[in-house]
């Protein structure tokens, strides 16, 4: 099947610092990627789409200049949190899609442990 | 697609206890419902995708039905076991590739 890796799997950060998350597709090529954030006992929300040679597309209520999104290749998007505050600490997961069949499945990194102390 | 409800949020069960849980959606611009499951510290896993009202897939002990003109679909464990403890999330798209996922369903299996 599809591999999406991610790092790192845990980072901690004091506030104010910068922190970047790569996300990978290992054997399959991705125009497109997902970021997503789990808020405490929520569900998974999308942040934004990562577009290959393109500007990100951000979801409602997600800071752009506070998240910076690059996909400069097929294989490999960043995420960088920039400035970061104790809010901003999360989980991170990316994802990119295959089309299977009739409909797009999506595979998923394993998810970055954001602490911003 | 937004405004994806799951219900209930959490569920605890007795090992061998059958189980079901729902997840509600717009049923304007729909195209597929996908189902997948998320334990701790892994990734989220594809269980079933369904396209048509009616359709109903199996997986082992997992099954899933997929009611379109209502907007819901439900996910039904039978004989449950402590390795079904996980977040069961769904999301309803379009005919792209842009997921957004319910509120999920964290499901415990007490032994």
């Amino acid at each position: 099947g599809a591999v999406v890796s991610q790092h790192p799997s845990r980072v901690i950060c004091k506030s104010g610092t910068s922190v970047k998350i790569e996300c990978r597709s290992l054997d399959f090529q991705a125009t497109t990627m997902f970021w997503y954030r789990q808020f405490p006992k929520k569900s998974l929300m999308l942040m934004a789409t990562s577009n290959e040679g393109s500007k990100a597309t951000y979801e409602q209520g997600v800071e752009k200049d506070k998240f910076l999104i690059n996909h400069a290749s097929l294989t490999l998007s960043t995420l960088t949190v920039t400035s970061a505050h104790p809010e901003d600490s999360s989980f991170y997961i990316c994802s990119a899609p295959l089309l299977a069949l009739s409909s797009y499945e999506q595979y998923f990194g394993p998810g970055t442990r954001l602490t911003v102390t | 697609i937004l405004n994806v409800e799951q219900s209930p949020q959490s569920l605890h069960v007795q090992e061998g206890d059958s189980t079901n849980f729902t997840c509600s959606f717009p049923s304007s611009n729909f195209y597929a419902l996908h189902w997948y499951r998320w334990e701790t510290a892994k990734s989220p896993e594809a269980l079933f995708v369904m396209t048509l009202n009616g359709d109903e897939k199996k997986k082992g002990r997992i099954s899933a039905t997929l009611i379109t003109k209502e907007g819901y679909s439900y996910l039904y464990i039978k004989g449950s076991q402590p390795e079904d403890s996980a977040t069961y999330l769904c999301a309803p798209t379009g005919t792209g590739n842009q997921f957004y996922f319910g509120t999920g369903t964290s499901l415990t299996v007490i032994p």
